[in-house]
């Protein structure tokens, strides 16, 4: 399975712009970049993805490295209410494309 | 979008017992799965929930322990059979209309179960 790199916590203030990181050196060239995040005691929402390009959603935006063996999510004002596990996830076809979790970046936001 | 509905939202049951947990969506998808998330966990993925046929395990998890059923394509369920604490964990179930690596996944609100 493609593996990520993610930090275990980040800390933010309120209303400030949030940058996740994520390493991940063994992207093939059909891997798609998922984000999701898991809000405390809910299930896990869909925040974006990507394939070579940024992306910008209504959520957040996507930024991919050239060689695409990183990318960082990008929240624009971080609220309260994004304070959540974000999982950045390699949708690969040796895995048949199957979401497969690693263990997340924390997101800490301070009022 | 789905909306996904789980039952029980969560129980408690004694060691050696079985728990079935339902999972509904209010649209037919081709796609659904079971995941657990062990206390302070990440999710893991325990199979993928076949319409009319058996569903797909991962390693780790075999029919026995986790027999899964999909009558159609609205609705599906995940027994916990033969339970020690070792399974108190969240179940979740989530849903996507095709199996695309650019498809969003939907997910269900949990089950969490505590086996004495």
């Amino acid at each position: 399975d493609a593996k990520t790199t993610q930090p275990n916590s980040m800390e933010s203030n309120e209303e400030e712009p949030v940058h996740l990181p994520c390493n991940h050196s063994t992207i093939s060239g059909t891997d798609y970049i998922h984000w999701y995040r898991q809000l405390p005691s809910q299930g896990p929402e869909y925040v974006i993805h990507g394939l070579t390009s940024n992306v910008n959603n209504r959520m957040a935006s996507l930024a991919i490295a050239e060689d695409r063996k990183s990318s960082t999510l990008i929240l624009h004002r971080a609220t309260l209410r994004d304070a959540a596990v974000y999982y950045c996830i390699l949708r690969s076809l040796d895995s048949s494309y199957k979401l497969i979790f690693g263990s997340g970046t924390r997101l800490l936001v301070r009022p | 979008s789905a909306v996904i509905s789980q039952k029980p939202s969560r129980d408690i049951c004694q060691r050696g017992t079985s728990l079935t947990i339902q999972c509904q969506v209010d649209s037919q998808v081709t796609m659904m799965f079971w995941y657990r998330q062990q206390p302070g966990q990440s999710l893991t993925l325990i199979a993928t929930a076949n319409q009319g046929s058996e569903a797909t395990y991962e390693s780790g998890f075999v029919i026995d322990k986790f027999p899964i059923s999909r009558p159609n394509l609205t609705f599906s369920t995940l027994t916990v059979s033969n339970m020690s604490p070792e399974d108190s964990s969240i179940y979740l179930c989530s849903v996507e209309e095709k199996g695309q690596p650019n498809n969003e996944q939907f997910f269900g609100p949990g089950t969490r179960l505590t086996v004495l």
